[in-house]
């Protein structure tokens, strides 16, 4: 089945400064890769998805970048604000797993004020 | 608030013992999932259903089950529990069969097993 690896684990970044987590995936065929946001005590929330026919998304302070070729994505937060703090999941797609998603390990991003 | 319901919102319990967790998807919603979320661990997918029907499987024990009644809110039943089993469940629901649209959260269950 597929497997989601991501990276790094934790990061700290300083309120203002931009934050990127990685994360790559093994099934060629996947063809939909969603982040999302879990807040302390809240169940994860989708922030931003690309499909893959699409290299690129942007909304505000958020873009996802796809590279196919490398079965590697990465999630983009500029100007981080405290707000931002919080778990950050990368997920992948593919028809050929019926559509089941397959979650990274998650990454704790704490904004410094 | 995602429109997913779940409770109850914590359990504690000893091992050995049956616990239910139950969920009610966004109106609308067909499909709903569960996940488990282990300390420091990622969302690790259980079980799917479909308009009543189990579509896909994952991790799932045999002591776990699940189901989906006509009004579409779902059970998970976790059996003869062990320590490992805490953990936070998550309920999830979308419109659509597969998973490539938005999967909308509860905000989880969570278990402790003393």
């Amino acid at each position: 089945g597929e497997n989601v690896e991501q990276h790094p684990s934790t990061l700290s970044v300083q309120e203002g400064d931009s934050a990127v987590i990685k994360c790559t995936y093994s099934d060629s065929a996947s063809n939909y890769f969603p982040w999302y946001k879990q807040e302390l005590g809240k169940g994860p929330q989708l922030i931003i998805d690309i499909r893959s026919n699409v290299g690129e998304k942007k909304d505000q302070r958020i873009a996802v970048t796809l590279n196919k070729t490398a079965k590697h994505f990465s999630l983009h937060i500029t100007e981080t604000q405290p707000e931002d703090s919080a778990v950050y999941f990368c997920a992948a797609s593919t028809a050929s797993n019926d559509y089941k998603l397959s979650f990274g390990a998650g990454t704790t991003v704490t904004v410094r004020a | 608030d995602s429109g997913v319901t779940q409770t109850p919102k914590h359990l504690i319990t000893a091992t050995g013992q049956r616990v239910t967790l139950r969920c009610s998807p966004r109106s609308g919603d067909l499909s709903v999932y569960w996940y488990q979320q282990s300390l420091d661990q990622g969302l690790q997918f259980l079980i799917q259903y479909y308009n009543g029907e189990e579509r896909a499987k994952g991790n799932i024990l045999e002591r776990f089950s699940a189901q989906q009644f006509p009004d579409l809110h779902s059970e998970l039943n976790l059996s003869s529990l062990e320590l490992g089993d805490s953990a936070l469940y998550f309920c999830a629901s979308s419109v659509s069969l597969g998973s490539t649209g938005e999967l909308f959260f509860g905000e989880g269950s969570r278990l402790t097993v003393l």
